[in-house]
């Protein structure tokens, strides 16, 4: 079992939707859960972090945390096409930080 | 604010040579974490420095070592490489203190190394 499970996708939302990403964890003890974005050919960049259950806005991001059912998820309103990228769950226990593989999503004009 | 850096950008190598890359951290940051992404996979944690000690490694062979240096910046050592090894090699760096269980990390554009 992987430590962090996303799905691949890809999500295709139209522009002005939201865009849903979801992400399991397998480690009851992780404390710490990111959101990165990563556009094709270049690194990852920090979204949002989240320590707490329940939910934490940034602008158009929203990132709720939910311990019990260990499960993390980014909403994204108003989605536009610049959001289109792939975007990877982050978990991290301490000094050592699990990624999932990333859902790619498409923004369509 | 000086964002992270990483060299060289890209880099050729063949089976069962050596290679070394690098990685400044963010100013004010003291802690470096380095990370293999393969091709359409997420970023696996390498090893992460803390005070010029590693501090937390994944799953990979000890060929894989690293340093960390005074002004925080940070080496990653790969010896007798294999054809597996291709990949973008990323480095997080981080503040965090003695004990802390909660901080984030900014990722370098990275190094694509290519092993033939």
């Amino acid at each position: 079992q992987k430590e962090v499970e996303q799905n691949s996708g890809p999500l295709s939302v139209p522009e002005g939707a939201i865009a849903s990403l979801n992400c399991t964890y397998s480690d009851r003890v992780s404390q710490s859960f990111f959101w990165y974005r990563q556009y094709s050919g270049k690194s990852p960049e920090l979204i949002m972090s989240i320590y707490s259950n329940g939910d934490k806005e940034d602008g158009r991001f929203t990132a709720q945390l939910n311990k019990a059912s260990q499960y993390v998820s980014l909403l994204i309103r108003d989605s536009q096409p610049s959001d289109s990228a792939t975007y990877l769950c982050a978990v991290a226990n301490f000094n050592k930080f699990y990624f999932g593989s990333g859902t790619k999503l498409n923004v369509k004009p | 604010e000086t964002g992270v850096t990483q060299s060289p950008t890209h880099l050729i190598k063949t089976r069962g040579q050596q290679v070394t890359l690098r990685c400044s951290s963010q100013s004010g940051h003291n802690t470096v974490s380095w990370y293999q992404q393969a091709l359409g996979q997420g970023p696996q944690f390498i090893f992460q420095y803390y005070r010029e000690e590693e501090n937390g490694r994944g799953n990979f062979p000890p060929r894989f070592s690293g340093l960390q240096f005074p002004n925080y910046s940070s080496e990653l050592n790969v010896n007798a490489l294999e054809l597996d090894d291709s990949a973008l090699y990323l480095c997080a760096s981080s503040f965090r203190t003695s004990g802390s269980l909660a901080y984030e990390q900014f990722f370098g554009p990275g190094t694509r190394l290519t092993v033939l």
